[in-house]
Order: C-alpha cells, then sequence, then structure tokens
C-alpha cells in the first residue's frame, strides 16, 4: 500500500524556471513532512520539512505549500539551475506508526541550461 | 563532523551467499534506519533502531534479513541466502531520537546477486 503518491514521475524544466513536485497522503496521523534530494550516487539528504500547522515553508528558492484539508503538499523550486538536477523524495512521518518515514516514489527532476 | 558512512559501497554476489552491510551513524544519533532503494525506485523502510534495541522490524521482506546493533552505534544488516530480487541500494540512516524526521543517510550500499 502507497501511503504517499509523488508526482510526476519526472519532470524537465529550463534553467530559469519554476519546479513543482506534488505529494498526497492518506494517514491522517502523519504529522511532519520532509523533502529529500538525492543526487546519483549519493544518498538521499534533507532538503526543507513542514508540519500540518503551517501552510508554506520558504528556504531560498525552496518553497513547500501544504494543504491539510485536500491531505496534500508540494515543493517549488524556484528558479531553477542545472545544480537542482536530482531526484527529489517527498516523504512523511508518523509518531503513532513508529519511528520510520514513509516515501514518495521520487520524482527526477532535469534542469535544461 | 562525520556524516554516516556505509560499508562496503559495492557488493557483488552469487545467488545462494550471505552477505553482511555496515553502517557506522553519526555519533550521538540514537535513532538508526535500514532502507531499500530499487532501481529508479522509492525508499523502502526495513528496520529501525533505537540503540540497541528495533522497536520497529516491520519493514524486513523475510526472514533471511536480520539486523543487529552494538554499543548503540555500528549496525550490520545481514541477508541470508541472497535471491536475485535482493539486488538494490541498502540505505542506512541516523537521527537524534527527538528529530526522527530528520535523518541523514549514508551513501549506501549496492548489493548486486548473480
Amino acid at each position: 500500500q502507497q501511503q504517499v503518491k509523488q508526482s510526476p514521475q519526472s519532470l524537465i524544466v529550463q534553467k530559469g524556471g519554476i519546479s513543482i513536485i506534488n505529494c498526497a497522503y492518506e494517514n491522517t496521523a502523519f504529522d511532519y513532512f520532509p523533502w529529500y534530494q538525492q543526487f546519483p550516487g549519493k544518498g538521499p539528504a534533507l532538503l526543507i520539512a513542514i508540519r500540518p500547522d503551517v501552510s508554506e515553508k520558504k528556504e531560498g528558492r525552496f518553497t513547500i505549500s501544504f494543504n491539510k484539508s485536500a491531505k496534500q503538499f508540494s515543493l517549488h523550486i524556484m528558479d531553477s539551475q542545472p545544480g537542482d538536477s536530482a531526484t527529489y523524495f517527498c516523504a512523511a512521518r508518523s509518531v503513532a506508526a513508529g519511528n520510520k518515514l514513509t516515501f514518495g516514489g521520487g520524482t527526477r527532476v532535469l534542469v535544461k541550461p | 563532523g562525520a556524516g554516516v558512512s556505509q560499508s562496503p559501497s559495492n557488493k557483488v554476489t552469487e545467488k545462494g551467499k550471505d552477505v553482511e552491510l555496515r553502517c557506522d551513524p553519526i555519533s550521538g544519533h540514537t535513532a538508526l534506519y535500514w532502507y531499500r532503494q530499487s532501481l529508479g525506485q522509492g525508499l523502502e523502510f526495513l528496520i529501525y533502531f533505537q540503540g540497541n534495541s528495533a522497536p520497529d522490524k516491520s519493514g524486513l521482506p523475510s526472514d533471511r534479513f536480520s539486523a543487529e546493533r552494538t554499543g548503540g552505534s555500528v549496525s550490520t544488516l545481514t541477508i541470508q541466502r541472497t535471491q536475485q530480487e535482493d539486488s538494490a541500494v541498502y540505505l542506512c540512516a541516523s537521527s537524534l531520537v527527538e528529530r526522527v524526521g530528520e535523518q541523514f543517510f549514508g551513501p549506501g550500499t549496492r548489493l548486486t546477486v548473480l
């Protein structure tokens, strides 16, 4: 059972454009939603995270938008750069389900120069 | 300081052999996790350690998989009688227990079962 659904699977954007990745979840017990960035051959690295009592969080060019009623959250990468080309994973954590992260399937982002 | 390290970085083995994968977490991180990432796929949770105990083993796919952690630090994931479907990248992560959502990942071990 895929508890966190991520889309699209892949994304191509021009340099300077906006990359948008969406995630949806079913479990209302999720209480923490991080995004991870993974470069080829490397482990994922925490990029930005949000809690459900906040509707938006911005860190530099990266913004998370959170819609609790719709059970959806998204990552926006503004002014996308070639160095942002990576695979991005959304995730969710529920304390009640134990201390583990449930990951989305990932989005491969390619930023063209 | 040093991040999470894993060894070996690559492991090629024959079907039926046993393998051991090692994880050295960040010093002071009492929480440790193992995940599996198949080619082009997301991360699949395997097991979680709090100190040396494993309160959540729910992700281990079969009894051929086991893990242990000693001294609240190094962890070893063992796969017995490996199968071709075990081929994947095995990732280890660690975190402070009070910040379990902020997990720091190692580079992974790429396991190939021939």
